[in-house]
């Protein structure tokens, strides 16, 4: 069962905040994030391991909530830059090979 | 500098078919993975190998198989080619100990 991320879709405009929130009916040994630009294959963004961690850089953060089986990624004043479809996902070292990814995510920013 | 290469970019088939899509890592990752990304159901699991010649199931396998006979190279081969089967088909690879994972650029898949 993979896990679902909300919302589906998201607009916003240049210097605006959004939140993105995973959700797995699985328990979750750490989760990945990742970022696809149209066209484009997805990138690494960070992983988080333990519940509890926050990780990230000053404008692009995520927190890890392994009771709730949750994640969430914030994006503070967002850039042109941060538009594409946004993945969780959970899998590898920590719990197994089986690399599953959440629904997507797809935001535009607007200038 | 990592790099994982999917054989086409745009490949169209028709009914019936037999398919084969080709990835090749140059980072000597023991892991490797298809996926296939639909819109509203972000990415799927089909295939993924653990080693040459070892491979398992993920959650969507059915009418799909897979290859791996060297550790650089993934195969996803669908026997019969269906429309339902049209979609964007990544493969990615992970170093083995590792966590990120590294993608290809995808092969988009039209079946007529």
């Amino acid at each position: 069962q993979q896990p679902v991320q909300s919302p589906q879709a998201v607009i916003l405009r240049e210097g605006e905040d959004a939140v993105i929130n995973c959700s797995s009916s699985k328990a979750l040994y750490s989760v990945h994030w990742y970022r696809q630009k149209h066209g484009e294959a997805p990138v690494f963004l960070m992983i988080l391991l333990k519940g509890g961690e926050q990780k990230g850089h000053e404008k692009i953060s995520a927190s890890f909530n392994e009771k709730k089986q949750q994640s969430s990624l914030y994006l503070t004043a967002s850039q042109l830059s941060y538009s594409g479809t946004y993945f969780c996902g959970t899998g590898g070292t920590s719990g197994t090979y089986k690399y599953i990814f959440g629904t997507g995510t797809r935001l535009k920013v607007l200038a | 500098d990592v790099k994982v290469t999917q054989s086409s970019r745009y490949l169209v088939k028709r009914t019936g078919e037999k398919v084969f899509l080709e990835c090749v890592q140059d980072m000597d990752h023991e892991n490797m993975f298809w996926y296939r990304q639909d819109p509203g159901l972000g990415l799927r699991l089909i295939y993924f190998s653990y080693d040459v010649k070892m491979k398992e199931k993920g959650d969507i396998p059915e009418g799909y198989s897979v290859s791996r006979e060297k550790k650089e190279r993934f195969s996803l081969i669908l026997e019969s080619a269906s429309t339902n089967q049209t979609s964007m088909y990544l493969c990615a690879s992970v170093m083995g100990g590792g966590d990120t994972q590294y993608f290809g650029p995808g092969t988009r898949l039209t079946v007529l």
